[in-house]
Order: C-alpha cells, then sequence, then structure tokens
C-alpha cells in the first residue's frame, strides 16, 4: 500500500532556479493538497485541487503553480526559487474536500534554496 | 475567522506517565476539530476527530480527546505513554463550512518520551 508518494525526498536549488515537486495517489481519492511545514508555523496550504480538473488557490500561493495531471498525479512548480521558499513540503489526498474525509499525507520533500 | 493555539511547543515526560496536550481555537461558527500526528521523518495522520455528539472522543494509539465548548478547548490526553509515542502532534480546526482546504493547523506539539 503505497497512499501518497513524493518524489523527490530532498532537494537543494540555487535561487533563479525552477522545479517540480511529483505526487501520486493510489487511493482513488478525488481530492489532492499542497502544503508547506515551516518550524513553529504549522502547515500552511499552499494550493488544492478538490476533483480532477480543478485548481485553487490556498493560504499561501505566491511563487507556485499547480497542475492536476490526472485523478492521481498533482504537481507543485516553483518557476523561480526564492531562499523564501525554503520548507518542508507535503502532499495530501482525501477521498472528498469534506471535512468528514480525513486527510493521507505523503513524507515530504524537504527543499532547501540558497 | 478560525484559529488554533497550541499552548505547548515542547512537552518532555517519562514513559508510563500520563501525558495532556493542549489545544484552544476560535472559532465564530460551529467548528470540527482534529488531532493529527506526525512521526520523525514522515507525514502526518489522523489521530482523532470531533464532528458532533459524544464530546469524548476516542483515537488510534489509546489516545483520546474532549471537546469543551464552553472553554473552546480541545485538548488531548493519554494515560501511560511508550516510547513510540515521540513525535509531533498538530490540532486542526475546520469552520462551519466544513472543507478540507479551509482546515487549519496549529503549530504543533512535540511531545518526546524519554525512558
Amino acid at each position: 500500500n503505497a497512499g501518497v508518494t513524493q518524489t523527490p525526498k530532498f532537494q537543494v536549488l540555487k535561487t533563479g532556479q525552477s522545479m517540480t515537486l511529483q505526487c501520486a495517489q493510489d487511493m482513488n481519492h478525488n481530492s489532492m493538497y499542497w502544503y508547506r511545514q515551516d518550524p513553529g508555523m504549522g502547515l500552511r496550504l499552499i494550493y488544492y485541487s478538490a476533483s480532477e480538473g480543478t485548481t485553487d488557490k490556498g493560504e499561501v500561493p505566491n511563487g507556485y503553480n499547480v497542475s492536476r495531471l490526472n485523478k492521481r498525479e498533482f504537481s507543485l512548480r516553483l518557476e523561480s526559487a526564492a531562499p523564501s521558499q525554503t520548507s518542508v513540503y507535503f502532499c495530501a489526498s482525501s477521498e472528498s474536500s469534506s471535512y468528514n474525509s480525513p486527510l493521507h499525507f505523503g513524507n515530504g520533500t524537504r527543499l532547501t534554496v540558497t | 475567522a478560525q484559529s488554533v493555539t497550541q499552548l505547548d511547543s515542547q512537552v518532555p515526560v517519562f514513559e508510563e506517565a500520563p501525558v495532556e496536550l493542549r489545544c484552544n481555537y476560535s472559532s465564530s461558527v460551529s467548528v470540527y476539530l482534529f488531532w493529527y500526528v506526525q512521526y520523525p521523518n514522515q507525514g502526518l495522520q489522523l489521530l482523532l476527530k470531533y464532528l458532533s455528539g459524544s464530546t469524548l472522543v476516542k483515537g488510534i494509539n489509546g489516545f483520546e480527546a474532549e471537546f469543551n465548548k464552553s472553554q473552546t478547548s480541545f485538548h488531548l490526553r493519554k494515560p501511560s505513554v511508550h516510547i513510540s509515542d515521540t513525535a509531533e502532534y498538530f490540532c486542526a480546526v475546520s469552520d462551519g463550512g466544513g472543507s478540507n482546504y479551509k482546515l487549519t493547523f496549529g503549530k504543533g506539539t512535540l511531545l518526546t518520551v524519554n525512558p
């Protein structure tokens, strides 16, 4: 049971470089999310996709773009990385976007921007 | 707007001792409350949730939490902790709109269980 798989696990970028974080889930979930986790800040929602074909901004979308490639995959792109984007990024999925549908998280991508 | 306050950033305890992790929330409407746990180098997983009904909810691994509307609290408790309970615990609240994308997480409480 893979659940939610994120790649890569670690990444170091220089300021201005771009990269895409990949996320795939095998639970046939409709909704997917990208969060960032910073020390002492908890988790903050970057973008979400309530269902295949839709994406919406979360609390901290600036500097990011997303693509819901299909029902399984939801990628996060940094077009021009900045040191402020150094963080741990988590992808999550849920059967629906309802509160009654628990979030399932991947193990995270640790990104450092120098 | 809703918010969540986890009153302790770190809680060290000895094995087999009881523990309480405190969480207070603010919201102008009815809420749904959650506790998630993050073990080292892993993602978060749901520990328990309060949606409605009984104010005492039981979760996995022997944890329980009590919803107290008058005190706007949702404290997490375990009567006897194990070394394996060492993890970061996040309280989260979703307002009456009830969508996961409106979930607000607290800043987390690091529980360290010492032998």
